[in-house]
Formats: structure tokens, C-alpha cells, sequence
């Protein structure tokens, strides 16, 4: 099947350890932040999201990280898993409107 | 499945052709988008609709796409006098609220032989 991973910076983590995947945005406008996980031939999926006013944000093993004065975006995945091997893509939005910018994609491949 | 459906799931055309696709949101979804997807990059954005009011456009949308909701439930995209450029990932999201998740669909993808 077709890559969504083909050209893109290429992250590799040794099953069982921690994952951080970084994203600079554009805006500084930008006041909603989401991070998508895509696996091949199939749609964006939803991980987690943060809003401007909130410089850190937990789920289930995944914790998001915003830096505003740098425009700097993290995501950290815990006890990665094989499953967690995918693209994964910020994306952020300005304030009255819904249109969402995605950023470079990041490629996520977990060594069994 | 009472996730996003799209189709056809692939779609190969010749040059100058038009097709059309659908995207059929969550049923309770009153927002919906959509995003094309080349290989190796992120979704960009198309355009937006809330119920059936297409209230946001990219001007990556040229004259030759238009979409539609027309009862607010499923959409429809349609490319005219298709062209190589437009191969690429359709993608519909829907979501229910204005600070919702979106929901994506599995994507047509469109050759433009």
C-alpha cells in the first residue's frame, strides 16, 4: 500500500522506552492545538489536543507539551508499543475559524 | 460502522474527466470537512460546512471543485476537468461541536491519468 511516511523525518524508539516527537507551528495567532496519528491508508486519528491558555496536558500515555514564546509543540508517548508505529501530525488553528493547518508529518517506527 | 464512510475508496480518471465523491459524517456530526493529502504531507484543508452552510473555503478550492451538503448529512465533492495536479487523498472529518474532535473518514484516493 501507499506510504504516508515516504520522505518524512523518521523517528526510531526501542519498544518499551519513551517517544518525544517535536513540531514547530506557524501562527502565533494560533490558539487550539491537536495531534494526529496516521497509519497507513487510513485517515488522521485524534490523540490528544490543547488550547493556548495551557502549557501542558496528560491522556493515556500520551502527555502534550506547548511552549508558546518558541512556537514549539511536543508530544510524548510512554512504554511506546509497536502499535504506536505511525505518522504523526500537529496541527493548529486560529481563533473563528474551523480550518485546521497540519504541519510536517513525523514518522514513527518502534524496534521491537 | 458508525464511523465516517467515504466512497468510492479509489478512483482512477483520465485527464479532463469530472468525478465526484461522497462523504456520509457521523450522524449526529452537524459540522464537516474536507482536506486533500498528498504522499508525504499533511491533510490541507478545503473547505467547511455547518449543517448545510458552506461557511469556510481554502483557496486551494479552484473553480474547478465545488461541494456540497445539501440536506446537511452527506457531502459531495466534485472535481471538474480533472487534472494530474489534482491526484491526490480526499479526506472528510466531521465533528459535532465547534471545539470538537474531528472525525476522519478512510479517504478517496484520486489518480488523474
Amino acid at each position: 500500500g501507499e506510504s504516508v511516511g515516504l520522505h518524512l523525518p523518521t523517528l526510531s524508539v526501542q519498544e518499551g522506552d519513551n517517544s518525544i516527537i517535536n513540531c514547530a507551528y506557524s501562527n502565533s495567532a494560533s490558539d487550539y492545538f491537536i495531534w494526529y496519528k496516521q497509519e497507513s491508508g487510513k485517515g488522521p486519528q485524534f490523540i490528544i489536543d490543547i488550547r493556548s491558555n495551557m502549557d501542558k496536558r496528560q491522556g493515556q500515555r500520551v502527555t502534550v507539551l506547548l511552549n508558546k514564546t518558541v512556537k514549539h509543540l511536543s508530544l510524548q508517548i510512554a512504554a511506546t508499543q509497536p502499535g504506536d508505529s505511525a505518522v504523526y501530525f500537529c496541527a493548529e488553528r486560529v481563533p473563528g475559524y474551523q480550518k485546521v493547518t497540519f504541519g510536517t508529518g513525523t514518522k514513527l517506527q518502534v524496534i521491537p | 460502522d458508525t464511523g465516517v464512510s467515504q466512497n468510492p475508496r479509489h478512483k482512477i480518471t483520465k485527464r479532463g474527466q469530472n468525478v465526484t465523491f461522497r462523504c456520509d459524517p457521523i450522524s449526529e456530526h452537524n459540522r464537516l470537512y474536507w482536506y486533500r493529502q498528498t504522499l508525504g504531507q499533511g491533510p490541507e484543508f478545503l473547505t467547511y460546512f455547518q449543517n448545510e452552510a458552506q461557511l469556510e473555503k481554502s483557496r486551494l478550492l479552484s473553480d474547478r471543485f465545488s461541494a456540497e451538503r445539501p440536506k446537511g448529512s452527506f457531502s459531495t465533492l466534485e472535481i471538474q476537468r480533472t487534472e494530474q495536479g489534482d491526484s491526490a487523498m480526499y479526506l472528510c472529518a466531521s465533528s459535532l461541536a465547534r471545539e470538537g474532535e474531528q472525525y476522519f473518514g478512510p479517504g478517496t484516493r484520486l489518480t488523474v491519468t
